[in-house]
């Protein structure tokens, strides 16, 4: 059984930087063709994709946020971490991490989800 | 960019069916995916690759792609099936970036 889960501050001021870290168990970031991404969604808002790092450490952003955000795996402690500089309210959101499963290179789905970490920004 | 357009709502009464549409530029080119969320949850993987479904997902869902548009479709909708459902596609023509539409709430009447 694949489970996954955030954890991360739950306020943050703007201006920090956001680090959110992806636990995960039941499968293995060294396998091949396996992923994980990081995905977000605003308070009653669509879901938006940010991330995705791969088993072989390609990695991949949103390019709206690519200058603000950084993507690392460490596969002995089985854990993805997710950096974001200069947060702002509108980043205020529900912070999801989700398996890529191994499957053909020409598409992602993510299956399945952490339960997600609502992180706020404000002063 | 990418843009998928998908209709606000959807309101179906038990035991119709309900199709929810997802539009893309030449979508039918790309594996599109489909979530449910259901409020204060994580979405769901309902469909995969435009019709493969997940174990454990009945057979009531069901997806299609062709064209400019893909569709979910529930039959025999129940009451439980309400929820926020989206759909995702992956944006190789580019940067390589996921892509989620706008979301449909489906509400059983």
């Amino acid at each position: 059984q694949i489970t996954l889960k955030e954890s991360g501050p739950t306020l943050v001021k703007p201006t920090q930087t956001l680090t959110l870290t992806c636990t995960f168990s039941g499968f293995s970031l060294s396998t091949s063709g396996v992923g994980v991404g990081w995905i977000r969604q605003p308070p009653g808002k669509a879901l938006e994709w940010l991330a995705l790092i791969y088993w072989d450490d390609d990695k991949r952003y949103s390019p709206s946020l690519k200058s603000r955000l950084t993507i690392t795996k460490d596969t002995s402690k089985n854990q993805v971490v997710l950096t974001m500089t200069n947060m702002d309210p509108v980043d205020t959101a529900t912070y999801y991490c989700a398996h890529r499963p191994d499957t053909a290179m020409v598409t992602n789905w993510f299956d399945p989800w952490g339960q997600g970490t609502l992180v706020t920004v404000s002063s | 960019s990418y843009v998928l357009t998908q209709p606000p709502s959807v309101s179906v009464a038990p035991g119709q069916t309900a199709r929810i549409t997802c539009g893309g530029n030449n979508i039918g080119s790309k594996s599109v995916h489909w979530y449910q969320q259901k409020p204060g949850q994580a979405p769901v993987l309902v469909v995969y690759d435009d019709s493969d479904r997940p174990s454990g997902i009945p057979e009531r869902f069901s997806g299609s792609n062709s064209g400019n548009t893909a569709t979910l479709t529930i039959s025999r909708v129940e009451a439980g099936d309400e929820a926020d459902y989206y759909c995702q596609v992956w944006d190789s023509s580019s940067d390589h970036r996921g892509v989620f539409g706008g979301g449909t709430k489906l509400t059983v009447l």
